[in-house]
């Protein structure tokens, strides 16, 4: 099994442009979770899907973030406009309901938003 | 709400040294109880579980044991090695026996020198 995917792996940008993240769980997967890791704040959970619908959104921190999963094998984040503290490492995770609460992470997306 | 609260680091140690890094929990109900490990560059991965009071979890060489007297879940680990320096999360489920979403704790920087 390939893991969790997440493209780019690195992602440097200008304010005000729109970024895409990616992110491919591990198939059979029936949870997807988006999280935000910074020096300040920690890692911060945004949203995460059960079988593809959005369950809890309360940590996304503003209307720029929206994130969607059209599939079970996909699902993006997006940021529109972006803003410098939105820099951050983004990690998505994947988890099964077969093992309870063990979440797979990404290797995560380094975004620099100058 | 549920809270996970860990010691500050960064905890240096030399290799060989005894580990332990202290993670105590706030929860409504009977959360599960993980350690997750996070080396430079990657996302995070288990290292290891409890699911219920006096559980013992372990995985190369470092174990935790879920009391809920104290309700904490100290990690520990007889001897470090230089490839345990990394990032280490403590973090809880908020409900029991489904896949859902997990509290983080703010992490402890490891760092084990030779």
């Amino acid at each position: 099994d390939a893991g969790v995917i997440q493209s780019p792996r690195h992602e440097v940008t200008e304010m005000g442009q729109e970024v895409t993240l990616r992110c491919k769980p591990i198939s059979g997967h029936d949870y997807l979770f988006w999280y935000r890791q910074t020096m300040m704040r920690g890692l911060e959970l945004l949203i995460y899907f059960n079988n593809n619908v959005p369950i809890d959104d309360s940590g996304m921190p503003e209307d720029r973030f929206s994130a969607k999963m059209p599939n079970a094998s996909f699902s993006t984040l997006k940021i529109q406009p972006s803003e410098p503290r939105d820099s951050a490492v983004y990690f998505c995770a994947s988890s099964s309901i077969r093992v309870i609460n063990e979440q797979f992470f990404g290797p995560g997306t380094r975004l620099t938003v100058l | 709400g549920n809270s996970v609260t860990q010691m500050e680091g960064p905890v240096t140690l030399s290799e060989e040294a005894f580990l332990t890094i202290n993670c105590t929990y706030t929860a409504t109900g009977y959360p599960s109880l993980f350690w997750y490990v996070q080396y430079p560059g990657e996302g995070l991965q288990l290292l290891l579980k409890a699911t219920k009071a006096d559980d013992k979890g372990s995985n190369k060489g470092f174990e935790a044991t879920y009391r809920k007297e104290t309700t904490s879940f100290h990690l520990e680990k007889g001897s470090v090695q230089v490839s345990d320096s990394a990032v280490y999360f403590c973090a809880l489920s908020d409900q029991g026996g489904t896949a859902s979403k997990l509290t983080f704790g703010t992490g402890t920087r490891l760092q084990v020198t030779l």
